[in-house]
């Protein structure tokens, strides 16, 4: 069975502070996603992440799958108050069974 | 484009009783996928539909199923109601697999069984 543990599971900040998430697995992924997910709502997707040892950024986010593609991190400069919600990780097997699997989220919360 | 959405929004039941929830997904999109989420075990996969067929089936008792129409509309059944089937259903749509099309998720049911 694929799972994917994600730490930590809560972080509470200031604003202004930097902060990393990360999501493991002792299982490869063909690809990896990222969510964010607001109270009443569904999880957005932030981005998909395929290659080992890819870099993606948007705007104060910076997301990197590990190069064995069985990690991947978060991490976010300058955190800022709309930036509070549930992150989630998300991996899309390497069996091509086509369903997501779900790392237990980081429940974040930034501080005016 | 209209989101997906999901129907209803809130539900309680109780203890042996059956429950239908209800997704649109959005226009064009043929396949539904449907998620339990908990606070103890956070999003968990329970089925895929694909033009009216099961793909996958995550591990969850029989007593969840679903089914998918013509119109690419989901509906998840789960019979016999326990306590520990209160949750927040999530349905996502896309155009197709998820290693390869996004999936766009509604907001949830919110399930309360008593």
């Amino acid at each position: 069975t694929q799972l994917l543990e994600q730490s930590p599971q809560f972080l509470s900040i200031q604003e202004g502070e930097n902060l990393t998430v990360y999501c493991n697995s002792s299982s490869v992924f063909s690809s990896l996603q990222w969510y964010r997910q607001e109270p009443g709502e569904g999880p957005v997707l932030l981005v998909t992440v395929v290659t080992g040892g890819e870099v993606k950024k948007l705007k104060r986010l910076t997301f990197q799958f590990g190069d064995a593609r069985k990690d991947s991190s978060l991490h976010i400069t300058a955190a800022q108050p709309g930036d509070t919600g549930l992150y989630l990780c998300a991996g899309v097997g390497s069996s091509n069974t086509g369903k997501l699997i779900f790392g237990q989220g980081t429940t974040l919360q930034v501080k005016p | 484009k209209a989101g997906v959405t999901q129907t209803p929004r809130y539900l309680i039941k109780t203890r042996g009783q059956q429950v239908t929830l209800s997704c649109s997904p959005i226009s064009g999109h043929r396949s539904v996928s449907w998620y339990q989420q908990t606070p103890g075990q956070g999003l968990q996969f329970l089925f895929e539909y694909f033009s009216e067929t099961q793909r996958n089936k995550g591990n969850f008792p029989g007593r969840f199923s679903g089914r998918q129409f013509s119109n690419s509309r989901s509906e998840m059944n789960v019979s016999t109601l326990e306590l520990g089937d209160s949750a927040l259903y999530l349905c996502a749509s896309s155009l197709g697999h998820v290693s390869v099309y996004e999936q766009y998720f509604g907001p949830g049911t919110r399930l309360t069984v008593t």
